[in-house]
């Protein structure tokens, strides 16, 4: 399996511009997490999804934060507008948790390679 | 505030020491996990202990958890190089599957 894929790689926006980050997760993955990592706040949990359906998005920081999991391949974590405080590290990972009927007691993510994005 | 706090924040050390550090946690888990990060790159999983574990061992890694005083430790043994990374540990609740990070201990291991 190629692993977690994100794009792009690096983004780099002006302030009120709409600001879209991809994820694809592993195949077969129930569940699917966005993190943000700063230097000033470290990795923070923004959502995570299970089969597709969004848990908890607590994390999220505010309304200009959307996401979505329109299928089990596919997931978007949109900023609009974008703001400078919004430059940061956006990490997508995904993790088989439950492999059907059988618990399987794992919780180890892979996480992608991050997004790195710049709200001039 | 974080589940998981880490000490140290950061460790130099020689290539063959080993490196120790250091997690601790405030509420009661299903799980402890901890992760490397190497620069400019996404985590990766080294290891997870379970609540009722108190020990666990993978190649050079040794993992020991206390749920009584809530803190776990990471034992790097015959350090590389290549082990120069952050690395975190992450707590999972009972209950949930939110996993939630530490602020990670930077280890800078010397040639």
């Amino acid at each position: 399996d190629a692993g977690v894929i994100q794009s792009p790689r690096h983004e780099v926006t002006e302030m009120g511009q709409e600001v879209t980050l991809r994820c694809k997760p592993i195949s077969g993955h129930d569940y699917l997490f966005w993190y943000r990592q700063t230097m000033m706040r470290g990795l923070e949990l923004l959502i995570y999804f299970n089969n597709n359906v969004p848990i908890d998005d607590s994390g999220m920081p505010e309304d200009r934060f959307s996401a979505k999991m329109p299928n089990a391949s596919f997931s978007t974590l949109k900023i609009q507008p974008s703001e400078p405080r919004d430059s940061a590290v956006y990490f997508c990972a995904s993790s088989l948790i439950y492999g059907g009927p059988v618990w399987t007691g794992g919780y180890e993510q892979y996480f992608g390679p991050g997004t790195r994005l710049t709200v001039t | 505030s974080q589940q998981g706090e880490e000490d140290p924040q950061a460790l130099s050390i020689q290539e063959g020491e080993n490196a120790t550090m250091n997690c601790s946690y405030k509420t009661s888990i299903n799980n402890l996990q901890w992760y490397r990060q190497n620069s400019g790159r996404g985590l990766v999983h080294l290891i997870l202990i379970r609540s009722n574990e108190r020990e666990k061992h993978s190649g050079r890694l040794r993992v020991t958890l206390d749920t009584s005083k809530k803190s776990s430790s990471l034992l790097i043994t015959a350090s590389r190089a290549a082990d120069t990374a952050s690395y975190f540990c992450a707590t999972s609740q009972t209950g949930g599957f939110k996993t939630i990070f530490g602020a990670g201990t930077r280890l800078f291991v010397k040639a």
